[in-house]
C-alpha cells in the first residue's frame, strides 16, 4: 500500500527554527510537494522536490532523499502567522498526489 | 482574478437528498480534481479529470459522480447523500508539464453536513 507519515502536531517558539519530517512509501515517485493550510482555508503550495537535495525559498527550505523515502520542511525565523498545518504529498507513478494527514504547527510567543 | 471558485460555501443536507457541488476554474488548466478532507486523515481523491471529456476514479469514488463537459467546470454530484459524506470538499486544478502535472491549485472548499 501507499503511505505518507508525518508527525500529528509540533510546537515551536516564535523566532526559532522547526523541522517537519515526512517519510513515504509509494508506488513510484515523481516528486514531493509541501503545502501549507491555515485553519478553515484551502491548502496553498509551498515547495516541490524531485531531485535529492535542498530547495531554499526564503524562510522555508525543503529537503529530499529518494533513497531513504524521506523529506523535511525547514521553517526559519518562525512567525505567528506560520501557525498552520503542513501537508506532505507525493506524486506517484500515475502522477496522482498521495497526501499525508498533515502536521499541525503551533507557534508560541 | 484567476483562480478556482466553489459553490456553495457550506450546506446542510438531509440524508437521501441529491446534491451537486460546483467548481469552476479560469486558469485553463487541463486537469481537475475533487478531494474530501476529514479530521485526522489526509486529503483523499474522489474523482479526477485529466482533460475535458474524460474522468477517472480516485481513492474514494463510491457515492459520487463527476462530469467534465468543458475545461472550466467540474461538478461533483452526490446521488443520495449519507452521513458518512459529511466532510470538507476541495476542488483543485493543475496544468500539464513535461513529465507530468504541475502543482495543484485549490478552491476555497465546501463544508457539507449530511444529517
Amino acid at each position: 500500500g501507499q503511505n505518507i507519515d508525518q508527525p500529528t502536531e509540533m510546537t515551536a517558539t516564535e523566532g526559532a527554527i522547526v523541522q517537519i519530517n515526512c517519510t513515504y512509501q509509494t508506488s513510484g515517485f515523481n516528486g514531493l510537494f509541501w503545502y501549507q493550510q491555515h485553519a478553515g482555508e484551502a491548502p496553498t503550495f509551498l515547495s516541490y522536490n524531485v531531485l535529492d537535495g535542498l530547495e531554499e525559498k526564503g524562510r522555508f527550505s525543503s529537503f529530499l532523499s529518494r533513497s531513504k523515502g524521506y523529506s523535511y520542511l525547514l521553517l526559519k525565523e518562525l512567525q505567528m502567522k506560520d501557525s498552520a498545518s503542513y501537508l506532505c504529498a507525493v506524486k506517484d507513478s500515475n502522477y496522482q498526489l498521495i497526501w499525508g494527514a498533515g502536521t499541525k504547527l503551533i507557534i508560541k510567543p | 482574478i484567476a483562480g478556482i471558485t466553489q459553490a456553495p460555501t457550506s450546506q446542510i443536507l438531509a440524508a437521501g437528498r441529491r446534491m451537486t457541488l460546483r467548481c469552476t476554474q479560469d486558469m485553463r488548466h487541463n486537469a481537475m480534481y475533487w478531494y474530501r478532507q476529514d479530521l485526522g486523515l489526509g486529503l483523499r481523491l474522489i474523482h479526477y479529470s485529466n482533460t475535458a471529456g474524460t474522468t477517472g476514479k480516485g481513492e474514494v469514488p463510491d457515492g459520487y459522480s463527476v462530469s467534465r463537459a468543458n475545461t472550466d467546470d467540474f461538478p461533483l454530484t452526490l446521488a443520495s447523500a449519507v452521513p458518512s459524506q459529511t466532510s470538507v470538499y476541495f476542488c483543485a486544478s493543475s496544468d500539464r508539464e513535461s513529465g507530468g502535472w504541475s502543482e495543484q491549485f485549490f478552491g476555497p472548499g465546501t463544508r457539507l453536513t449530511v444529517l
